[in-house]
């Protein structure tokens, strides 16, 4: 099975930084990787699949990069909205899509 | 609107049984893969199980699998999720997810609120 970690497991930041979340695969999944974002008491939000595609309506701050093991979710210009626990999840190694543990975004 | 109604979510004992459902309108459902994913509160999202839009492909996480069974029917809109065996560390708040485009490659793009199961007795 392939596995997902995402460093750092948690950050603080302040309104205006840029924040980047790395997530690592333990093995290659091309570019078959999805972020979500979740708030609490919220459903997840889909923001970017295949690695690099936003999603309509999500803001153009958040971007996401990589292919094979390596992939990175950047916020440029991090908002009060922007809040939650990020996720990643391979979809790659159909049927079983695995997600990353999550990392927490916070007020510093 | 796209909407996925979750239901059938409740208090059951160990070992017992559970069917959840997920209704769901605003788009043909019979073009679409579906997935179930659960979040433990406070813990991460764990991803489930997943069917193809004609039943053909099934998967499960290996935390589930020989217990849990995925269902769709699509002629009534309907996912559905046969837990049995339950163990208490099955509870969580399970999703239904609909997979964005064909196939399974884009993630999911509508969750529905969810259906909270609780194993304890």
């Amino acid at each position: 099975d392939i596995q997902m970690t995402q460093s750092p497991s948690s950050l603080s930041a302040s309104v205006g930084d840029r924040v980047t979340i790395t997530c690592r695969a333990s093995e290659s999944i091309t570019f078959h990787l999805s972020w979500y974002q979740v708030k609490a008491g919220k459903a997840p939000k889909l923001l970017i699949s295949v690695a690099s595609t936003l999603e309509s309506g999500v803001p153009s701050r958040f971007s996401g990069s990589g292919s094979g093991t390596d992939f990175t979710l950047t916020i440029s210009s991090l908002q009060p909205e922007d809040f939650a626990t990020y996720y990643c999840q391979q979809t790659y190694s159909s049927p079983r899509f695995t997600f990353g543990p999550g990392t927490r975004v916070d007020v510093k | 609107e796209v909407q996925l109604v979750e239901s059938g979510g409740g208090l059951v004992q160990p070992g017992r049984s559970l069917r959840l459902s997920c209704e769901v309108s605003g788009f043909t459902f019979e073009n679409f893969a579906m997935h179930w994913v659960r979040q433990v509160p406070g813990k991460g999202l764990e991803w489930v199980s997943c069917i193809s839009w004609n039943s053909k492909v099934i998967g499960y996480a290996d935390s589930v699998k020989g217990r849990f069974t995925i269902s769709r029917d699509n002629a009534k809109n309907f996912l559905y999720l046969q837990m049995d065996s339950l163990r208490a560390d099955d509870s969580a708040l399970y999703y239904c997810a609909k997979a964005k485009g064909t196939g399974w490659s884009y993630g999911m793009d509508v969750w529905g609120q969810g259906t909270t199961v609780t194993v304890s007795s």
